[in-house]
């Protein structure tokens, strides 16, 4: 089976910088993306990382390590509107994605 | 800016009755999925879709749900007949690529499903 774990509650200042980590047991590999959920609201997409290594976008950006089984999302320069919940996914050999329970992230003044 | 569209944004139906769920995805977009949540809970992959076919399918798409793209525009999920627990946000999406490729999947509003 899938499973993927992340830590559910976050809390930073503004302007600060975090880190929210992923880890994963799947069977196969076929990418891992990185959403943001604000509450009742749909997930919008932030990244996808299928290869080892950082990916970056702006303020966000994401790591891999398939050997590891782990990623993680860095936020820099936090703003009050980043508060949201940051979700996992990870695509196993099926193609099916497996989404964790999110991080909810509480970004303070 | 091109968006994904949902319709109901709330549906709420007896048990045992059949719903639709409508979604128009994004025009030049060629995957579409559904994925559903519920209240509280991590989201969960239904069914994705391409060339008018099922490519991919989880556990939770049973015998009681389907899809169609009735014409070029919609793309529907048919609930057969509804359970209490099938109660949660549904949410279409839609994505240019699949595959292995970089597949920013862009999400509808959603449509609340309640059951009662």
């Amino acid at each position: 089976g899938q499973n993927i774990d992340q830590p559910t509650e976050m809390t930073a200042t503004e302007g600060a910088i975090v880190q929210i980590n992923c880890t994963y047991q799947t069977s196969g590999f076929n990418g891992l993306f990185w959403y943001q959920q604000h509450a009742g609201e749909a997930p919008t997409f932030l990244s996808y990382n299928v290869l080892d290594g950082l990916e970056e976008k702006g303020r966000f950006s994401s790591f891999l390590s398939r050997s590891k089984g782990y990623s993680y999302l860095l936020l820099k320069e936090l703003q009050m509107k980043d508060s949201a919940s940051y979700l996992c996914a990870v695509r196993g050999g099926s193609y099916i994605p497996t989404f964790g329970r999110g991080t909810s992230l509480i970004v303070h003044p | 800016e091109p968006e994904v569209t949902q319709t109901p944004s709330h549906q709420v139906t007896q048990m045992g009755q059949e719903v639709i769920l409508r979604c128009v995805p994004i025009s030049n977009h060629l995957y579409f999925y559904w994925y559903r949540q519920i209240l509280g809970q991590k989201v969960e992959f239904l069914v994705s879709f391409y060339n008018n076919e099922i490519s991919e399918k989880s556990e939770i798409f049973d015998d009681q749900f389907s899809v169609e793209r009735p014409d070029g525009s919609n793309f529907t999920l048919k609930i057969r007949s509804t359970k209490l627990e099938d109660s949660a946000m549904y949410f279409c999406a839609s994505s240019e690529m699949g595959g292995l490729a970089d597949n920013e999947q862009f999400f509808g509003p959603g449509t609340r499903l309640t059951v009662l």
